[in-house]
């Protein structure tokens, strides 16, 4: 079964520093795509950046990139230059690459930028 | 576009009653899900729509739920009874025909339900 962990519940950082949320997963396919999903007091939730498993390099979304890890199936988020903004819970979530494959989310991590 | 469009924003109703949740999906997308979110289980996916056609519901709680999808621009989620534990966020997400390339869902403000 498809499973997505993140283990870090809540994260603090100061403004315009450097943060990593880590991100695992467990499947057994060999194409498959991975999101980052960002949620802000609004509830809204937002697609921060996508990855898909048969790229080898890194995808980057202005301040934020990903480190992909494909053989020890680790995702991980750095938002670079934290901004006020960025206070919100994220969500690493995993989806097949067939087309009936439904996404599964983690449980998330509460990113809190402290001024 | 005005996105994934969802009605009401907040529900409150009374154990006992039914409660109904609408999603209008973004023009042109053919898959809709439906979410519930809350602190102790996270985000859920309750059942989701291909071309109106439910695909996959084995999320759905029990027999109280249920959803339609009577055209490709409009669907309900349905809850008879209501129970207090029913108490959520629940968010319709939309996406455009499948393709290897996008995969991304857009998501509804989201409806708070709670039940007394």
């Amino acid at each position: 079964a498809q499973t997505v962990t993140q283990s870090q519940p809540e994260m603090s950082v100061q403004e315009a520093e450097t943060v990593t949320l880590s991100c695992t997963y467990d499947t057994s396919e060999n194409n498959y795509y991975l999101f980052w999903y960002k949620q802000p007091p609004s509830r809204q939730m937002i697609l921060v950046i996508r990855q898909e498993a048969y790229k080898q390099q890194n995808a980057t979304e202005n301040r934020f990139s990903v480190n992909f890890q494909k053989a020890a199936k680790s995702f991980s988020l750095k938002i670079s230059d934290s901004q006020l903004g960025d206070t919100a819970m994220y969500f690493c979530a995993h989806t097949g690459g067939n087309r009936d494959d439904k996404i599964i989310f983690g449980k998330g991590t509460r990113l809190h930028i402290l001024p | 576009d005005a996105g994934v469009i969802q009605s009401p924003r907040h529900e409150v109703t009374e154990m006992g009653q039914e409660v109904t949740l609408r999603c209008k999906p973004i023009s042109g997308h053919n898959s809709l899900f439906w979410y519930r979110q809350t602190m102790m289980r996270g985000l859920e996916l309750l059942i989701y729509f291909n071309n109106n056609v439910p695909i996959d519901d084995s999320g759905m709680p029990e027999d109280r739920f249920s959803a339609k999808m009577p055209n490709a621009s409009f669907s309900t989620l349905k809850i008879q009874p209501s129970e207090p534990r029913d108490s959520a966020v629940y968010f319709c997400a939309s996406s455009p025909p499948w393709d290897r390339t996008l995969y991304e869902q857009y998501f509804g403000p989201g409806t708070r339900l709670t039940v007394t």
